[in-house]
């Protein structure tokens, strides 16, 4: 099980904001890697991929977002909330079958 | 630039089968393990079924196997979905997506809504 807090968050831009994500059991797989992945979600649109194996970032992401973490622990940080960042962001976990998500976190601007 | 366009989805009566298609450009294909992930207001995100390059190897979520089923045309670049005996509960925005990263997506299509109603 996949849970994510907050669930909703306000952030001003320019201002920092941290998205946590927690599994129920380790994410690191056999093969020494874990499988912990970062999307967002924008209004209309469908997920994009931000962050891989926790804490690489997905091909043309902006170096203001970032992941870290590990075991069960996890966390996407935004250095500086822009104004198209705005949506909803959940965590993949792909280290078990079946792979899931967690329920999401809806980032507004102030 | 990778593209995937779902086509296939509308309005079917509780019973009924759907068949959804995804077309893909932009690389090749035949590489990729390719997914389906459905989303619903209520569920959120989640995992429907994913198939091997060649098409020798699927998987599904334990609650729709036997239901769903995942299957592609490598020589047409297109992912399919079949769905049957439909309930309201698989009413939902599906997605196809590629696979680069081990049981993850990396591009997504831009969905398709399937409403299960009388």
């Amino acid at each position: 099980v996949m849970t994510q807090t907050p669930l909703s968050l306000s952030v001003t831009p320019g201002q920092p904001a941290s998205i946590s994500c927690r599994s129920s059991q380790s994410l690191l797989h056999s093969q020494g890697k874990t499988y912990l992945y970062w999307f967002l979600q924008k209004p209309g649109q469908s997920p994009q991929l931000l962050i891989y194996e926790a804490s690489s970032r997905f091909s043309g992401v902006p170096d203001r977002f970032s992941g870290s973490g590990s075991g069960t622990d996890f966390t996407l940080k935004i250095s500086r909330v822009e104004a198209e960042d705005v949506g909803i962001y959940y965590c993949l976990q792909g280290t078990h079958f079946p792979r899931t998500f967690g329920p999401g976190t809806k980032v507004e601007i102030k | 630039e990778v593209h995937l366009v779902e086509s296939g989805g509308g309005l079917v009566q509780p019973g009924g089968s759907l068949r959804l298609s995804c077309a893909a450009s932009g690389f090749t294909f035949s590489n990729y393990w390719m997914t389906w992930v459905r989303q619903t207001p209520g569920k959120g995100l989640e995992w429907v079924a994913n198939i091997k390059g060649d098409g020798s190897v699927t998987y599904y979520v334990d609650s729709l196997r036997g239901r769903f089923t995942i299957s592609r045309d490598n020589a047409k670049n297109s992912l399919y979905l079949q769905m049957n005996s439909l309930t309201a509960e698989d009413t939902a925005f599906y997605y196809c997506a590629r696979e680069v990263y081990y049981n993850s997506p990396d591009y997504w299509g831009q969905g398709a809504l399937v409403t299960v109603s009388s």
